[in-house]
């Protein structure tokens, strides 16, 4: 089983629709994050959980909301979703209690696709 | 913003040949690190070199830093056509929340 997991893998929508997006995952890592990769821009961050109560805007947030229900599930929203919205979305995970700086942990991510 | 920028943007190369990639980073460092990403799936985490050290090995992965230069390479020996992927090279911003990536570098090892 992966150890980050996102659900679904791939959506197709349209302008306006509310969409969520899930992560799990079973690394006990305390840290999240949600990352956009847009073809020649590389991977940009949306937002950053540090833990359930410490929640952080990235870069790109506007357009974007975030829940950590737990240490495990962190969800992004697209509220009214846009076709420039269309990417393919990444979840990581890294582990704080290894000191500084650690590796990140990804899943393998929901191509979404706004009509 | 764009903390690390790889270079160059696309390699091909015939299996059993060498694979260097580059990189450059803005800002201090505490460690950078390098990522592979197979078409269609997650960001995988291949090496990490602190600042304060020149070179890392593993396997037929051999990385070097620079921080005088502010630059890196990863270099992939012996390639094979599983190697085919796109590589990322990554570093915490300053105030250590979060990763900046490149743009990455796309490598084709064909047959």
């Amino acid at each position: 089983d992966a150890d980050v997991t996102q659900t679904p893998r791939n959506r197709i929508t349209k302008t306006g629709k509310r969409i969520m997006l899930e992560c799990s995952q079973t690394k006990g890592h305390d840290r999240m994050y949600w990352y956009r990769q847009d073809p020649g821009l590389g991977l940009r961050l949306i937002y950053y959980s540090f833990d359930v109560k410490d929640i952080n805007k990235g870069e790109i947030s506007d357009g974007y909301s975030v829940s950590r229900q737990a240490q495990a599930k962190f969800s992004l929203s697209l509220e009214s979703a846009i076709p420039n919205q269309t990417a393919l979305y990444f979840c990581a995970t890294s582990d704080s209690t290894q000191g500084r700086d650690q590796p990140q942990h990804f899943g393998d991510g929901t191509r979404l696709s706004i009509l | 913003s764009q903390q690390g920028e790889e270079d160059p943007q696309a390699l091909s190369i015939q299996e059993g040949e060498n694979a260097t990639m580059n990189c450059s980073y803005k800002t201090s460092i505490n460690n950078l690190q390098w990522y592979r990403q197979n078409s269609g799936r997650g960001l995988v985490h291949l090496i990490l070199i602190r600042s304060n050290e020149r070179e890392k090995h593993s396997g037929r992965l051999r990385v070097t830093l620079d921080t005088s230069k502010k630059s890196s390479s990863l270099l992939i020996t012996a390639s094979r056509a599983a190697d085919t992927a796109s590589y990322f090279c990554a570093t915490y911003r300053p105030s250590g929340y979060a990763l900046n990536f490149g743009k990455g570098t796309s490598l084709l090892v064909t047959p």
